[in-house]
């Protein structure tokens, strides 16, 4: 089975200021993993994904987070937060084998001006 | 392209009553999931339709919860009689069936709250 642990209900940077958003996943095969984010009376969208290719992962709005298969983990990061970015992460498992997704409990991020 | 739709974006109901959710998935996607939030936890499965089929019902989480998907088109989850620990966040995703990485598109999802 697969889990995900996001490290943090609720997050808070600065205007410009590094953004660090921190899951840690769980799984027996092979992961592909996810990042969507909610905005206020939205429905999840997709930041970025990793399907075994590069480590390094790019997504929308300046995001990336790094696969990092020795520490199970994968970052959400971007360089200088924005007010815009303030809504709510969630970080995802599934794998090849499977077909539902295992959720984290979500991170709320708060950017002050 | 449409993305994943679903109805109503918000529902209060009494202890006892009926709910029925509504989710139309985007057109073409086989693959349609239904997920639910419960306040302050994470997003669970609940259940997964291949086309008009249910592929995996192991999130359910008991009897009062029904899952239809007549036609392999739209879906919809009832909830009968609905209980105060059925409120959250209900969530519906779709997916091509020949996806590789099996992304899935979710929708706005259903806030029900059972008083």
């Amino acid at each position: 089975a697969q889990s995900v642990t996001q490290l943090g209900s609720h997050v808070s940077v600065s205007e410009g200021a590094l953004v660090l958003l921190r899951c840690n996943y769980s799984s027996s095969v092979p992961p592909y993993l996810f990042w969507y984010v909610q905005y206020p009376n939205q429905g999840l969208q997709l930041l970025l994904k990793y399907t075994s290719a590069a480590t390094l992962v790019k997504g929308i709005n300046g995001f990336e987070a790094e696969f990092k298969k020795s520490e199970t983990s994968f970052h959400l990061t971007k360089p200088s937060a924005h007010m815009s970015d303030a809504a709510e992460y969630f970080c995802a498992v599934t794998t090849n084998t499977g077909n539902q997704f295992y959720f984290g409990t979500g991170t709320s991020l708060t950017v002050i001006p | 392209e449409a993305g994943v739709t679903q109805f109503p974006s918000h529902s209060v109901i009494e202890k006892g009553q009926t709910v029925t959710l509504r989710c139309d998935p985007i057109s073409g996607h086989d693959n349609l999931y239904w997920y639910r939030r419960v306040m302050g936890k994470e997003i669970k499965f609940l259940l997964h339709f291949v086309k008009e089929s249910k592929q995996d019902e192991s999130g359910m989480p008991n009897n009062r919860f029904l899952a239809e998907r007549t036609g392999g088109t739209y879906s919809t989850l009832k909830v009968q009689p609905a209980e105060l620990e059925d409120s959250g966040v209900y969530f519906c995703a779709s997916s091509a069936l020949d996806s590789t990485y099996n992304e899935q598109f979710f929708g706005p999802g259903t806030r029900l709250t059972v008083l």
